[in-house]
This record gives C-alpha cells, sequence and structure tokens, in this order.
C-alpha cells in the first residue's frame, strides 16, 4: 500500500524566515496531495493542495511543489508569523485505493517571535 | 456556511463497552470519512461512505463499523473498546467521489477515552 514520509518531524524558524517540509510517497499512482494544518484541539484544515498533473501552486506565503519522478512533494511557507505555529501533515490519495488519504506523520512548526 | 459538525466532542467509556461517533456533513457533501489519531501520531484511514455505501476501508478490525444516512450523515460504531482505541476520531466530507477529485474538509473531531 501507500507509505508517506515527512520531514522534519519538527520544526523551529524565527518570525519572516521561510520553511520547507518535504514528503515523499511510494505509490507511483497517486494523484492527490493536499496539506494540512492543525492546531492544538482542532481538526485538521486544509490549506493547500496540489495535483499529480501540476508541478508548483502557490497561494500568498504558501507554496507547494511536486516532483513525481521523485515521488516527493514539499510546502514552502515564506515570511512566517507565530500563528504559522501548528502541526502540519502532507497526504496522499491513490486511483488504486480510493477514498484512502495515506497522511505523513506531521511536522510541529514553532515560530518564535 | 456550517462546517462538518461532530458529536460528542469527548466521551469516556469503560473496556468492553461500545462506543457510537456522529458526523454532519458540509451541506451537498455526500462523501463521508472517518480517520483515527492517535495522541501525537498521524491519521489513519477508517473507513470512506458515499452515497449511503461504505466504498473502502482501513485497517482495522471488524468492530470498527459505520454506516452513512439517507441525509448523508454517518455513524462510527467501536465495539467491544480497548484501551488503544482512546483517540481523536476524526470526520471529514466531500462532494462525491474519492479525493483526487475534490477536496476533503476535516471536523472538529471526538475525543475517545477508553478507561
Amino acid at each position: 500500500g501507500e507509505n508517506v514520509e515527512q520531514h522534519p518531524s519538527t520544526l523551529s524558524v524565527q518570525e519572516g524566515d521561510s520553511a520547507v517540509i518535504k514528503c515523499t510517497y511510494s505509490d507511483s499512482a497517486s494523484n492527490y496531495f493536499p496539506w494540512y494544518k492543525q492546531e492544538l484541539g482542532k481538526g485538521p484544515q486544509l490549506i493547500i493542495d496540489i495535483r499529480s498533473n501540476v508541478g508548483e501552486k502557490k497561494d500568498q506565503r504558501i507554496a507547494v511543489t511536486l516532483n513525481k519522478t521523485a515521488k516527493h512533494f514539499s510546502l514552502h511557507i515564506t515570511e512566517t508569523q507565530p500563528e504559522d505555529s501548528a502541526v502540519y501533515f502532507c497526504a496522499a490519495s491513490s486511483r488504486t485505493n480510493a477514498g484512502k488519504s495515506t497522511f505523513g506523520d506531521g511536522t510541529t512548526l514553532t515560530v518564535k517571535p | 456556511e456550517a462546517g462538518v459538525t461532530q458529536s460528542p466532542t469527548h466521551l469516556i467509556k469503560t473496556r468492553g463497552q461500545q462506543a457510537t461517533l456522529r458526523c454532519s456533513p458540509i451541506s451537498g457533501h455526500t462523501s463521508v470519512y472517518w480517520y483515527q489519531q492517535a495522541l501525537g501520531l498521524g491519521l489513519q484511514f477508517l473507513l470512506w461512505y458515499d452515497e449511503g455505501e461504505e466504498r473502502n476501508r482501513g485497517n482495522f478490525p471488524p468492530r470498527f463499523s459505520g454506516r452513512q444516512f439517507p441525509n448523508y450523515s454517518s455513524e462510527l460504531n467501536v465495539n467491544a473498546l480497548e484501551l488503544e482505541d482512546s483517540a481523536l476520531y476524526l470526520c471529514a466530507s466531500s462532494f462525491s467521489g474519492p479525493p483526487g477529485s475534490t477536496e476533503a474538509f476535516f471536523g472538529q473531531g471526538t475525543r475517545l477515552t477508553v478507561v
């Protein structure tokens, strides 16, 4: 089945710096890659997603890149703010296992003021 | 517009009992997904319902079951509760079809504690 690895598990940056979180996946049939932000005591919130026919997508300070050949995708957050502090999860969905998203183990991002 | 709503927010049960968790999807969404998130861990896929039918399930024992009602709300049942079932149970919904065609949005979760 699909396996998603996420790195790093923890990331601490200074306010204003950039943060990068990387994920790799194993199933070449995966075609949808969402990123979620989870704050303490809340459910995951979809922040950006990318499909396999696109290499990069940006939404203000957040961007995601996808390298299908290498089977990895990354989340980039620029000009980080303290409110960006949360746990971030990547996920991958495969056409061969419909309805199931496989999640990475999460990255705890801390933005220091 | 209301998001995905789950009830109850917290549930405490004794080992061996049964737990029932409920989820109301976003209006217009017909797919409902259930995930288990053990403390400090990632999300593990449990079940996917679409148009009232179970479409896929994860690697969980049969005592984890559920159903989807005609109004697309869903129920997750966990029988013969074990201590390791203690976790945050998350429900997500999307328009019809699996992820890959449309975004899924999560509720706040139900915190199940088995004592």
